[in-house]
């Protein structure tokens, strides 16, 4: 079945760090790929997304790259400041999937920067 | 505009009362979904609606779990005979569309918590 494997946290950086949250999927169809981001105390919004190989989602400094041949959506930022501090959600969609588009998500990565 | 609004924010009841939890999708938006996100299984898809379809249900953990959505609008998520289990935060969201790469916008939930 469908799936999101993201690398377990929690992530501590300092501030101007480099940032990489692994991403891998395993999907029958041909999935868009999401990074959702959850700040303390609020809901969950839309950081990026790709909806075909190749496609490079990318928003307030965040960039993925969707790559088919290694099935994965690594979130990368190059300079990490203490307001990203949040648990971030990779998931997909599927149009295979029976729910129509429902998202399936990974477990959440919790991103921590000190400054 | 208005996002996705839930009611009530938290919740707390006894194990084997019913619970109703409410959600006001973005005007104009067809698709609903509801997730559940608890410590131990992470965000799972409960149930989607599109436009007048019948829902897909695919994902209700059991037949406690049922949900209405009226008039292509607003939507009930009904838990009956609560468990100690079924205790997490309850997510809403909507789309404009059902179409995979479309972004769903999420409420800020509702915690329910079973004593």
């Amino acid at each position: 079945g469908n799936s999101v494997t993201q690398m377990e946290g929690p992530v501590t950086l300092s501030e101007e760090a480099f940032l990489t949250i692994n991403c891998t999927y395993t999907a029958t169809g041909y999935p868009s790929l999401f990074w959702y981001v959850q700040y303390p105390g609020e809901g969950l919004q839309l950081l990026l997304k790709a909806t075909k190989a190749d496609d490079k989602g990318s928003n307030k400094g965040f960039e993925a790259t969707y790559r088919k041949e290694t099935t994965s959506f690594h979130l990368e930022k190059g300079s990490v400041q203490v307001s990203d501090s949040a648990v971030y959600f990779c998931a997909l969609s599927d149009r295979d999937y029976q729910a129509g588009t429902a998202l399936i998500f990974g477990k959440g990565t919790t991103l921590s920067v000190s400054s | 505009g208005a996002g996705v609004s839930q009611s009530p924010s938290n919740k707390v009841t006894e194990k084997g009362k019913d619970v109703e939890l409410r959600c006001d999708p973005i005007s104009g938006h067809t698709a609903l979904y509801w997730y559940r996100q608890s410590l131990g299984q992470g965000l799972e898809f409960l149930i989607y609606f599109q436009g007048n379809s019948a829902p897909d249900k695919s994902g209700l953990p059991s037949d406690r779990f049922s949900a209405e959505r009226t008039g292509g609008s607003v939507s009930t998520l009904t838990i009956q005979r609560t468990q100690q289990e079924d205790s997490a935060v309850y997510l809403c969201a909507s789309s404009p569309t059902s179409g995979r790469g479309h972004e769903q916008y999420f409420g800020p939930g509702t915690r329910l918590t079973v004593t």
